[in-house]
């Protein structure tokens, strides 16, 4: 069974700090699916980013970047010069690609707070 | 705005009413879920539909009743709910299962509150 840890359950920032988020998955498959959700204050999960299991080329979109390493099993988002916005639960997910359970295994979730 | 909508916001009932969530989504998927979150503990996933039939049944209590007439519409079917099922319930959908068709599209939820 596959399984995703986000071991930090609450991080507390300054704006315009850098900031990077944990998530460490388990699975046998070697095809899979990688995704990360931010749910802010208004209760809606936005889906932020999918990266396969065969694409380890890290990516950057704005101020948020993602660094996938498989060694690690791991998929860490970073978020630079965060903003008070950035506030929310951060949430990484896992989904088996072929021949497995198509059911999204979620991480408990970053609460992560950033004051003015 | 969000593709996907759901209604109401917020509902309280007490032990022995029969209420109901709905939920749309607009962008064409296949895929819907309903998902459950409660306070200091995980989302948890309810139940999975896909092409308006259920493929997932996460264990969950028959008080919830979950209905999806078409690919477009959800509904979650509520009676004789206990207090613990308090929480704020989430609906999603996506244009598949499979994980390169499996990024989801979350509404607003609806918060519950059992009295």
């Amino acid at each position: 069974a596959q399984k995703v840890t986000q071991a930090q359950t609450e991080i507390s920032v300054v704006e315009k700090e850098d900031v990077t988020l944990d998530c460490v998955y388990e699975t046998r498959d070697t095809t899979y699916y990688l995704f990360w959700y931010k749910q802010p204050p208004s209760g809606e999960l936005v889906f932020l980013i999918r990266r396969n299991s065969f694409d380890e080329q890290n990516e950057i979109s704005g101020r948020y970047s993602w660094n996938f390493q498989k060694s690690t099993s791991s998929f860490n988002f970073t978020i630079t010069a965060s903003q008070v916005v950035d506030s929310a639960v951060y949430f990484c997910a896992l989904i088996l690609g072929s021949g497995g359970s198509y059911i999204p295994t979620f991480g408990r979730g970053t609460s992560l707070i950033v004051h003015p | 705005e969000t593709g996907v909508t759901q209604t109401p916001r917020h509902l309280v009932m007490g032990m022995t009413n029969k209420k109901s969530l709905k939920c749309e989504q607009h962008l064409g998927h296949n895929a819907m879920y309903w998902y459950k979150q409660s306070a200091k503990k995980p989302l948890e996933l309810m139940f999975v539909y896909n092409f308006k039939e259920q493929t997932e049944n996460n264990s969950v209590p028959s008080r919830f009743s979950p209905e999806c007439p078409n690919s477009s519409h959800l509904f979650l079917h509520l009676h004789t709910l206990q207090p613990e099922d308090s929480a704020l319930y989430l609906c999603a959908s996506s244009h598949g299962l499979a994980g390169d068709r499996g990024e989801q599209f979350f509404g607003p939820g609806t918060r519950l509150t059992v009295l």
